[in-house]
């Protein structure tokens, strides 16, 4: 069975910090992951995803992340935090037939 | 626009009283799927569909039905609800790849419907 753990439920930063959102996964087989953001009262939306062509993954926005097999981690960074970054963060881990989700981290960008 | 829309936004029920919150996505996509939101629980899958009449369970099936007549519906039923049914829901369609490739498919999202069944 497939899962992700996403640590810390919330995350505060100041606008121009850097944002780092952490993800761990675990996979019997080789992972293809997910992060999606969901902004106020919307529905998910694709940031960026791990498809096994470069570990280090470009996204939407001015985020990024690095898959690290060895510590089995996919976390997402921003240099620099701006306030629309507000939102709820999910990672998730694709199988052939289902996304499974972690739990979410709630992004909070103080001015 | 290439939209997942779903209907209705928000509804308020009783228990036991049937519902059906329609899905509906213009982009000829092969995969479709229900999830709900709970807090700290993410996003839990509830049914999907590989294709017209192919359903199948996902994570949290109980209590839930779906069906697949038309490639671009996909519509959930709750025959009875109870309280714990209340929560976010969300249909997703994606392209719906052959194989391995399926396993990289975006997914994309409807609005959501915030169900409150009291």
């Amino acid at each position: 069975a497939q899962s992700v753990t996403q640590l810390g439920s919330h995350v505060s930063v100041s606008e121009g910090a850097l944002v780092l959102l952490r993800c761990n996964y675990s996979s019997s087989v080789p992972p293809y992951l997910f992060w999606y953001v969901q902004y106020p009262n919307q529905g998910l939306q694709l940031l960026l995803k791990y498809t096994s062509a470069a570990t280090l993954v470009k996204g939407i926005n001015g985020f990024e992340a690095e898959f690290k097999k060895s510590e089995t981690s996919f976390h997402l960074t921003k240099p620099s935090a701006h306030m629309s970054d507000a939102a709820e963060y999910f990672c998730a881990v694709s199988s052939a037939r289902q996304l499974t989700f972690g739990s979410g981290t709630q992004l909070t960008v103080l001015p | 626009e290439a939209q997942v829309t779903q209907n209705p936004r928000y509804l308020i029920t009783v228990t036991g009283k049937k519902l059906t919150v329609t899905c509906s996505q213009n982009m000829n996509h092969e995969y479709m799927s229900w999830y709900r939101q709970d807090p700290g629980l993410g996003l839990r899958q509830i049914y999907y569909s590989m294709n017209v009449e192919v359903t199948d369970k996902g994570d949290v099936p109980e209590g839930y039905k779906v069906s697949r007549k038309e490639k671009r519906n996909f519509p959930l039923i709750l025959e009875s609800p109870s309280p714990n049914q209340t929560s976010l829901y969300f249909c997703a369609s994606s392209l719906g790849l052959a194989g391995d490739l399926l396993s990289t498919d975006t997914q994309y999202f409807g609005p959501g419907t915030r169900l409150t069944v009291l």
